[in-house]
């Protein structure tokens, strides 16, 4: 069956520290994206990438990196620069002018610091 | 800057009835209308979407309406089920914008038996 995984579904980090949360896709699509979800808040994301080897800000990208080398994959590197860490992470992707079809969500990840 | 919002932070409904979720929104580029329905500790999943050039949209128990002079769209769901118990976001999309999607701050729906 083809889908969006993400792992691992709980991460703890120290402060202080990078982390890397997985992203990983099987449905041939183009575009990927990450965004977070906080308490009483929608999704707010925090890049995207529609082709391999290229990505975009999105409106919280501070404190985080990406990369795009595969186009199964879209790894989310939160860094120590990141100040409120703590969220609820999701992972997407879409065909290329998605328009009525949407998004397909990964499971989330949910991220600690400690 | 909330470009899209949903102004109920949860809504309570009794089952067989019907439950209508609001939302609002400020760009008037918006191109697609999504709404996507949450369990707790999961990703979204897709419901129903509407184009901008329609105003309304129904699968099964489910409708979506839109009204682009007011800038609001709405879904019902009718009879609501226990099953429909979730966080419902609605999103919205230009085409001008590479089609990121931007999301309401959810609301919670609870059916009550």
């Amino acid at each position: 069956d083809g889908g969006i995984t993400q792992s691992p579904k709980y991460l703890f980090r120290k402060e202080g520290q990078n982390v890397t949360l997985s992203c990983e896709q099987n449905l041939n699509h183009d575009a990927m994206y990450w965004y977070r979800q906080d308490p009483g808040q929608g999704l707010r994301l925090i890049y995207y990438s529609q082709i391999v080897n290229d990505f975009q800000k999105g409106d919280i990208a501070e404190g985080y990196s990406v990369s795009r080398e595969k186009k199964e994959s879209f790894p989310l590197t939160v860094t120590s620069a990141q100040k409120n860490p703590t969220a609820f992470y999701l992972c997407a992707s879409s065909v290329s002018g998605q328009g009525l079809l949407g998004y397909t969500f990964g499971s989330g990840t949910r991220l600690t610091v400690v | 800057d909330q470009q899209v919002k949903q102004n109920s932070p949860s809504l309570s409904v009794q089952e067989g009835r019907i439950s209508i979720l609001n939302c609002d929104y400020t760009n008037s580029m918006f191109d697609y209308f999504l709404w996507y329905k949450k369990y707790p500790a999961e990703g979204p999943t897709f419901l129903i979407s509407i184009s901008s050039i329609k105003d309304k949209n129904e699968d099964g128990r489910f409708t979506v309406f839109l009204n682009k002079s007011a800038k609001h769209l709405s879904l019902h769901i009718v009879p609501s089920q226990p099953g429909d118990s979730a966080v419902y976001f609605c999103a919205a999309s230009a085409i001008q914008g590479a089609q990121k999607l931007v999301f309401g701050q959810g609301t919670r729906l609870t059916i009550n038996p």
